[in-house]
Protein backbone atom coordinates (compact mmCIF):
# COMPACT_ATOMS: atom_id res chain seq x y z
CA UNK A 1 0.00 0.00 0.00
CA UNK A 2 0.89 3.74 -0.36
CA UNK A 3 2.57 5.12 2.57
CA UNK A 4 2.06 9.01 3.34
CA UNK A 5 4.85 10.29 5.88
CA UNK A 6 4.31 13.76 6.24
CA UNK A 7 6.49 15.73 8.99
CA UNK A 8 6.95 17.68 11.21
CA UNK A 9 4.92 16.18 13.90
CA UNK A 10 4.12 19.08 15.60
CA UNK A 11 5.39 23.01 14.43
CA UNK A 12 5.31 26.11 16.97
CA UNK A 13 5.51 29.30 14.78
CA UNK A 14 4.51 32.79 15.41
CA UNK A 15 2.05 35.30 14.18
CA UNK A 16 2.72 36.27 10.65
CA UNK A 17 5.22 33.45 10.32
CA UNK A 18 5.72 31.62 6.70
CA UNK A 19 4.86 27.66 7.88
CA UNK A 20 5.53 24.95 5.71
CA UNK A 21 4.59 21.19 6.22
CA UNK A 22 5.64 18.17 4.33
CA UNK A 23 3.90 14.77 2.63
CA UNK A 24 5.94 12.13 1.15
CA UNK A 25 4.32 9.01 -0.56
CA UNK A 26 6.20 6.42 -0.85
CA UNK A 27 5.39 5.34 -4.79
CA UNK A 28 4.07 8.68 -6.99
CA UNK A 29 0.60 9.85 -6.69
CA UNK A 30 0.82 12.13 -10.07
CA UNK A 31 -0.90 14.90 -8.03
CA UNK A 32 -3.54 13.12 -6.46
CA UNK A 33 -2.87 14.59 -2.70
CA UNK A 34 -5.49 16.94 -0.74
CA UNK A 35 -5.06 18.66 2.26
CA UNK A 36 -7.36 19.03 5.58
CA UNK A 37 -7.03 20.40 8.90
CA UNK A 38 -9.30 19.92 11.81
CA UNK A 39 -9.77 21.84 15.10
CA UNK A 40 -10.51 19.87 18.12
CA UNK A 41 -13.95 18.55 18.29
CA UNK A 42 -14.43 19.51 15.12
CA UNK A 43 -14.89 17.72 11.02
CA UNK A 44 -12.14 17.75 9.29
CA UNK A 45 -12.09 20.54 6.75
CA UNK A 46 -10.82 19.98 2.76
CA UNK A 47 -8.09 22.71 1.98
CA UNK A 48 -6.10 21.87 -0.76
CA UNK A 49 -7.27 19.02 -3.72
CA UNK A 50 -4.87 17.85 -6.89
CA UNK A 51 -1.98 18.61 -4.84
CA UNK A 52 -2.57 22.26 -5.56
CA UNK A 53 -5.91 23.61 -5.99
CA UNK A 54 -7.63 26.12 -3.19
CA UNK A 55 -11.13 24.55 -2.12
CA UNK A 56 -13.21 27.17 -2.50
CA UNK A 57 -14.05 29.30 1.12
CA UNK A 58 -10.38 29.04 2.39
CA UNK A 59 -8.05 31.60 2.62
CA UNK A 60 -5.88 32.51 -0.20
CA UNK A 61 -2.69 32.40 2.47
CA UNK A 62 -3.06 28.34 2.51
CA UNK A 63 -1.30 26.95 -0.73
CA UNK A 64 0.09 23.55 -1.93
CA UNK A 65 2.63 22.39 -4.66
CA UNK A 66 4.41 19.24 -4.89
CA UNK A 67 3.71 16.22 -7.90
CA UNK A 68 5.11 12.72 -7.73
CA UNK A 69 6.10 11.67 -4.71
CA UNK A 70 6.96 15.52 -2.46
CA UNK A 71 4.18 17.48 -1.44
CA UNK A 72 3.89 20.66 0.45
CA UNK A 73 1.42 22.84 1.97
CA UNK A 74 2.21 26.66 2.88
CA UNK A 75 0.87 29.00 5.18
CA UNK A 76 1.95 32.45 4.03
CA UNK A 77 1.18 34.04 6.94
CA UNK A 78 0.11 32.13 10.02
CA UNK A 79 -3.13 33.72 12.09
CA UNK A 80 -4.41 32.94 15.28
CA UNK A 81 -7.36 30.56 13.51
CA UNK A 82 -4.89 28.45 11.85
CA UNK A 83 -3.65 26.73 14.89
CA UNK A 84 -4.90 22.96 14.37
CA UNK A 85 -4.50 19.26 13.33
CA UNK A 86 -3.41 19.30 9.51
CA UNK A 87 -3.28 16.13 7.85
CA UNK A 88 -2.80 14.98 3.91
CA UNK A 89 -4.50 12.33 1.95
CA UNK A 90 -3.15 10.34 -1.15
CA UNK A 91 -6.31 10.05 -3.14
CA UNK A 92 -5.42 6.74 -5.05
CA UNK A 93 -5.84 4.48 -2.37
CA UNK A 94 -6.41 7.01 0.41
CA UNK A 95 -3.96 6.48 2.64
CA UNK A 96 -3.49 9.32 4.75
CA UNK A 97 -0.11 10.77 6.83
CA UNK A 98 0.23 11.26 10.60
CA UNK A 99 -0.71 15.03 10.82
CA UNK A 100 0.86 18.06 12.26
CA UNK A 101 -0.23 19.64 15.40
CA UNK A 102 0.49 23.55 14.41
CA UNK A 103 0.50 25.69 17.11
CA UNK A 104 1.41 29.25 17.64
CA UNK B 1 -24.17 24.66 6.12
CA UNK B 2 -23.30 21.95 4.13
CA UNK B 3 -23.07 19.06 6.56
CA UNK B 4 -22.85 15.05 7.16
CA UNK B 5 -24.80 14.04 10.78
CA UNK B 6 -23.19 11.13 12.34
CA UNK B 7 -24.64 8.93 15.28
CA UNK B 8 -23.66 9.60 18.64
CA UNK B 9 -21.36 8.05 21.22
CA UNK B 10 -21.57 4.01 21.50
CA UNK B 11 -20.03 2.06 24.49
CA UNK B 12 -20.12 -1.84 23.24
CA UNK B 13 -18.88 -4.59 24.57
CA UNK B 14 -16.97 -7.07 23.04
CA UNK B 15 -19.09 -9.62 20.66
CA UNK B 16 -21.62 -7.23 20.34
CA UNK B 17 -22.96 -5.72 17.08
CA UNK B 18 -23.54 -2.47 16.21
CA UNK B 19 -24.22 0.20 13.13
CA UNK B 20 -23.31 3.73 13.09
CA UNK B 21 -25.05 6.31 10.84
CA UNK B 22 -24.17 9.40 8.63
CA UNK B 23 -26.90 11.07 7.46
CA UNK B 24 -27.07 14.01 4.95
CA UNK B 25 -29.89 16.58 3.08
CA UNK B 26 -30.55 14.96 -0.20
CA UNK B 27 -28.90 17.87 -2.51
CA UNK B 28 -25.22 16.42 -0.81
CA UNK B 29 -26.35 13.16 -0.60
CA UNK B 30 -27.75 12.00 -3.66
CA UNK B 31 -25.82 9.78 -6.14
CA UNK B 32 -22.35 10.58 -4.50
CA UNK B 33 -19.51 8.36 -3.08
CA UNK B 34 -19.34 8.32 0.58
CA UNK B 35 -16.31 7.15 2.18
CA UNK B 36 -15.72 6.22 6.06
CA UNK B 37 -12.81 6.50 7.87
CA UNK B 38 -11.14 5.27 11.12
CA UNK B 39 -9.12 7.26 13.65
CA UNK B 40 -7.26 5.42 16.33
CA UNK B 41 -5.99 7.51 19.30
CA UNK B 42 -2.55 8.13 18.49
CA UNK B 43 -2.24 6.85 14.55
CA UNK B 44 -3.48 8.57 11.16
CA UNK B 45 -6.88 8.06 9.64
CA UNK B 46 -7.45 5.29 7.95
CA UNK B 47 -9.71 4.16 5.13
CA UNK B 48 -12.21 1.86 5.91
CA UNK B 49 -14.21 1.79 2.13
CA UNK B 50 -16.77 3.66 0.81
CA UNK B 51 -19.92 3.49 -1.13
CA UNK B 52 -22.11 5.11 -4.15
CA UNK B 53 -25.24 6.39 -2.30
CA UNK B 54 -27.23 5.52 -5.85
CA UNK B 55 -26.60 2.00 -6.62
CA UNK B 56 -24.98 0.75 -3.21
CA UNK B 57 -21.58 0.29 -5.19
CA UNK B 58 -18.71 -0.37 -2.33
CA UNK B 59 -14.99 -0.41 -2.32
CA UNK B 60 -13.36 -1.82 0.30
CA UNK B 61 -9.83 -1.02 2.27
CA UNK B 62 -9.02 -4.65 1.82
CA UNK B 63 -7.62 -4.34 5.64
CA UNK B 64 -11.24 -3.97 6.96
CA UNK B 65 -12.74 -6.22 4.20
CA UNK B 66 -14.80 -8.97 6.40
CA UNK B 67 -14.63 -6.95 9.46
CA UNK B 68 -17.29 -4.02 8.91
CA UNK B 69 -19.81 -3.76 6.50
CA UNK B 70 -20.84 -0.32 5.01
CA UNK B 71 -24.61 0.15 3.44
CA UNK B 72 -26.45 3.08 2.56
CA UNK B 73 -30.31 3.97 2.58
CA UNK B 74 -30.92 5.90 0.01
CA UNK B 75 -34.62 6.80 0.90
CA UNK B 76 -33.44 8.24 3.79
CA UNK B 77 -30.08 9.48 2.83
CA UNK B 78 -28.45 7.70 5.03
CA UNK B 79 -24.91 6.18 5.22
CA UNK B 80 -24.02 2.96 7.78
CA UNK B 81 -20.75 1.38 8.86
CA UNK B 82 -21.86 -1.76 10.87
CA UNK B 83 -20.11 -4.89 12.50
CA UNK B 84 -21.55 -7.79 13.35
CA UNK B 85 -18.91 -8.74 16.49
CA UNK B 86 -16.83 -6.15 18.09
CA UNK B 87 -12.87 -6.72 19.40
CA UNK B 88 -11.74 -4.24 22.08
CA UNK B 89 -9.30 -3.46 19.20
CA UNK B 90 -12.17 -1.58 17.03
CA UNK B 91 -12.73 1.53 19.49
CA UNK B 92 -11.82 4.18 17.22
CA UNK B 93 -13.14 7.78 15.85
CA UNK B 94 -15.62 6.83 12.80
CA UNK B 95 -15.59 9.77 10.31
CA UNK B 96 -18.17 9.88 7.20
CA UNK B 97 -17.39 12.07 4.32
CA UNK B 98 -18.55 12.53 1.06
CA UNK B 99 -16.15 12.47 -2.12
CA UNK B 100 -15.94 15.59 -3.96
CA UNK B 101 -17.35 16.06 -6.82
CA UNK B 102 -15.63 14.80 -10.21
CA UNK B 103 -12.64 12.56 -10.61
CA UNK B 104 -12.01 10.30 -8.05
CA UNK B 105 -8.66 11.70 -6.67
CA UNK B 106 -10.19 15.23 -5.62
CA UNK B 107 -10.30 14.21 -1.76
CA UNK B 108 -13.30 14.72 0.44
CA UNK B 109 -15.26 17.73 0.80
CA UNK B 110 -18.08 17.16 3.40
CA UNK B 111 -17.33 15.54 6.45
CA UNK B 112 -19.66 14.25 9.14
CA UNK B 113 -18.65 15.57 13.01
CA UNK B 114 -17.41 11.63 13.80
CA UNK B 115 -18.83 8.74 15.97
CA UNK B 116 -16.52 7.94 18.75
CA UNK B 117 -16.89 4.04 19.64
CA UNK B 118 -15.79 2.53 23.06
CA UNK B 119 -15.45 -1.25 23.64
CA UNK B 120 -15.30 -2.52 26.47
CA UNK B 121 -15.91 -5.31 28.49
Amino acid sequence: DIQMTQSPSTLSASVGDRVTITCRASQTINNWLAWYQQKPGKAPKLLMYEASILESGVPSRFSGSGAGTEFTLTISSLQPDDIGFYFCQQCDTYTFGQGTNVEI
Amino acid sequence: EVQLVQSGVEVKKPGESLKISCRGSRDIFENRWIGWMRHMPGKGLEWVGRIYTGDSDTRMNPSFEGQVTISVDKSINTAYLQWNSLKDSDGAIFYCARRKMGAFYRGFDVWGQGTTVTVTS
